[in-house]
């Protein structure tokens, strides 16, 4: 069964600098993973894929994600933080057994300090 | 705007009630799922239907059930409420992109039983 572990449940940084969010998935295929942001009352939106064409895979609003094989991990970085980008996180890996259903991760809250 | 629609936005009903969530999923697209997300089992999908067919169901309980319509717009139907069916309930439609199938989610419906 394919699962996917977010390792904080809340991060705090402080504005401008860096993001790290953390998620270590389980897979006995080649998976694809994927980050959506979810901001207050509103719906998910994604953030960026991976899919096996490349193991650093940029998204929107400056967010990036390595797939490491060997530490089965997806963490999500940005260089600079910015008040916008307080949101809940969700990390995701979808299903291969034909439905491509979307198993999510607990989520990570992202807080930004002035 | 990620061009899946739902409808209502809010819903406010008693306990035993029975109501009806609607989904319109984006243009093109032949898949529609259902999620749901509460407080203490995070997002779970619920079904997924493809071009009219049930193609796959998760933690979906027997008071809940859903269909996909000849125009794609699919509804999800949840009788007998209980207090702890409050939550969010999203649904998506999906494309294939880049060797992946991406979904894209509407907005929600925000359900609350009491």
């Amino acid at each position: 069964a394919q699962s996917v572990t977010q390792l904080d449940s809340h991060v705090s940084v402080s504005e401008g600098t860096p993001v790290l969010l953390r998620c270590n998935y389980s897979s006995s295929y080649s998976p694809s993973l994927f980050w959506y942001v979810q901001h207050p009352n509103k719906g998910l939106q994604l953030l960026l894929k991976y899919t096996s064409a490349a193991t650093l895979v940029k998204g929107i609003n400056g967010f990036e994600a390595e797939f490491k094989k060997s530490e089965t991990s997806f963490h999500l970085t940005k260089p600079s933080a910015h008040m916008s980008d307080a949101a809940e996180y969700f990390c995701v890996v979808s299903d291969s057994s034909g439905t491509y259903k979307y198993i999510f991760g607990t989520g990570t809250r992202l807080k930004v300090l002035a | 705007d990620s061009g899946v629609t739902q409808t209502p936005k809010h819903l406010i009903t008693a306990t035993g009630q029975r109501v009806t969530l609607r989904c319109s999923p984006r243009s093109g697209d032949l898949s529609v799922y259902w999620y749901q997300q509460s407080l203490d089992q995070g997002l779970q999908f619920l079904i997924h239907y493809y071009n009219g067919e049930e193609r796959a169901k998760g933690n979906i309980l027997e008071r809940f059930s859903a269909q996909q319509f000849p125009d794609l717009h699919s509804e999800l139907n949840l009788s007998s409420l209980e207090l702890g069916d409050s939550a969010l309930y999203f649904c998506a439609s999906s494309v294939r992109a880049s060797g992946t199938y991406e979904q894209y989610f509407g907005p929600g419906t925000r359900l609350t039983v009491t």
